[in-house]
């Protein structure tokens, strides 16, 4: 059980760039959550998906795009990376909702210069 | 709209001494309450949760934390730290959606 992955740990881009950050469970979790982390701010929820091919908004959605087309995956998606999008990157699973134990993922690096 | 406040960004202990974390909640219905622990370098880990079956509620590692409705406020215990505690600790509160407080760095000293 590798629980939580995410691709890549780091990641350098150009502002302007896009760039796909990979998340994937092998627990059949229904939600999945991706969260962006900043000093002193703790974690926001960007967005989540309560199951395959439904996705909604959480607290921080602009400028990140999400589809969950199978149960296992949900991709985050930067269209056109922006200085302001340099974070960590956690991606999380839970089997019922926020209200059951959520199992996050290593994190991604990501700067954008 | 929830919100988390996390009372200190940053406490030191000595090993052996009481730990206490302070978070305060606001929620608009009666909320699910959690504690996470992130080690360096790592995603965060559950240590427990209020979901109104128990005011007091127990956690893995010795960890605790006491739901208080009059104060809002749901803070984090442990008798005796540990070396091993060190770590970034955060309070989170899901009525709507899931939020979470900007974090507590706790130090143990030996």
């Amino acid at each position: 059980n590798a629980g939580v992955t995410q691709t890549p740990k780091f990641q350098v881009l150009k502002t302007g760039q896009s760039m796909t950050l990979q998340c994937a469970q092998d627990m059949n979790h229904e939600y999945m959550s991706w969260y962006r982390q900043d000093p002193g701010m703790g974690l926001r929820l960007i967005h989540y998906s309560v199951g395959a091919g439904i996705t909604d908004q959480g607290e921080v959605p602009n400028g990140y795009n999400v589809s969950r087309s199978t149960t296992e995956d949900f991709p985050l998606r930067l269209l056109s990376a922006a200085p302001s999008q340099t974070s960590v990157y956690f991606c999380a699973s839970s089997q019922t909702g926020f209200t059951d134990t959520q199992y996050f993922g290593p994190g991604t690096r990501l700067t954008v210069l | 709209a929830q919100s988390v406040t996390q009372l200190g960004s940053h406490v030191s202990v000595s090993e052996g001494a009481l730990v206490l974390l302070r978070c305060n909640y606001s929620s608009s219905v009666p909320p699910y309450l959690f504690w996470y622990v992130q080690y360096p370098n790592k995603g965060l880990q559950l240590l427990l949760k209020y979901t109104s079956a128990a005011t007091l509620v127990k956690g893995i590692n010795g960890f605790e934390a006491e739901f208080k409705k009059s104060e809002t406020s749901f803070h984090l215990t442990k008798p005796s730290a540990h070396m091993s505690d060190a770590a970034e600790y955060f309070c989170a509160v899901k009525s709507n959606d899931m939020r979470f407080g900007a974090g507590t760095r706790l130090t143990v000293k030996p």
